[in-house]
């Protein structure tokens, strides 16, 4: 299996600023994957992030609201931006090896 | 497009018992990957269970079997012998393209199986 790290794995954060996500895989993957969990809500998928290449948002995801990096094949970041109350959810990161795919811990977010 | 349907937001088992948790899918990809999460109160996604699309067998690992009726396509769980830390929410999910790392998957709503003593 894969091992995904993400920090911080909560934070509470005052509206309007921007708390940035940081997810390490134990070994070089092609794509990464940035999914978001409302409360008690199913996973939605952000954005694919590709290394070398800007990251490839859903529909409803903007990359001024939540950019995302990928420096390398086993690192990536995702920022939420000028946060609201709204976007307080579970923020997972993820990535696949052969046919498993694997996700990070995840980042709990309260906006107040 | 694909989609994911889990019709059963709740379901209850009894400890010891079996419990099939339901899951169709519809794509129109010739290939494609089913998958099983569980998530506990914790938050973590863990990884349950596989099915190919090409797979001939259904999927075993454990207690879990994957019932895979590619013809009424759906995937359907079977948890054996319940034990109480079997309670979570329950998600599948699919791919298309079955040994591809570079498409996301797609989620259900998930159903959440309590376990009974």
């Amino acid at each position: 299996s894969a091992v995904i790290s993400q920090k911080p794995s909560r934070d509470i954060c005052q509206r309007g600023t921007s708390l940035t996500i940081q997810c390490q895989v134990d070994s070089q993957v092609t794509m990464m994957f940035w999914y978001r969990q409302q409360p008690g809500q199913s996973l939605t998928l952000i954005a694919t992030a590709n290394q070398g290449s800007e990251a490839t948002y859903e529909s409803g995801f903007v990359i001024d609201k939540f950019p995302i990096s990928r420096p390398n094949l086993t690192f990536s970041t995702l920022t939420v931006s000028n946060m609201s109350p709204e976007d307080s959810s579970i923020y997972l990161c993820s990535a696949c090896r052969g046919h498993e795919q694997y996700f990070g811990p995840g980042t709990r977010l309260t906006v107040t | 497009a694909q989609k994911i349907t889990q019709t059963q937001p709740g379901m209850f088992v009894q400890e010891k018992e079996a419990v099939t948790l339901d899951c169709t899918y519809d794509t129109s990809d010739q290939s494609y990957g089913l998958f099983w999460y569980k998530q506990p109160s914790s938050g973590e996604m863990i990884f349950l269970i596989y099915q190919g699309s090409y797979d001939e067998q259904n999927a075993t690992e454990g207690r879990y079997s994957l019932n895979f009726q590619k013809a009424r396509k759906s995937a359907n769980l079977v948890i054996s012998a319940s034990q109480l830390g079997d309670s979570a929410m329950y998600f599948c999910a699919m791919r298309g393209t079955v040994n591809s790392g570079n498409t996301p998957l797609v989620f259900g709503k998930g159903t959440r199986l309590s376990v009974i003593a």
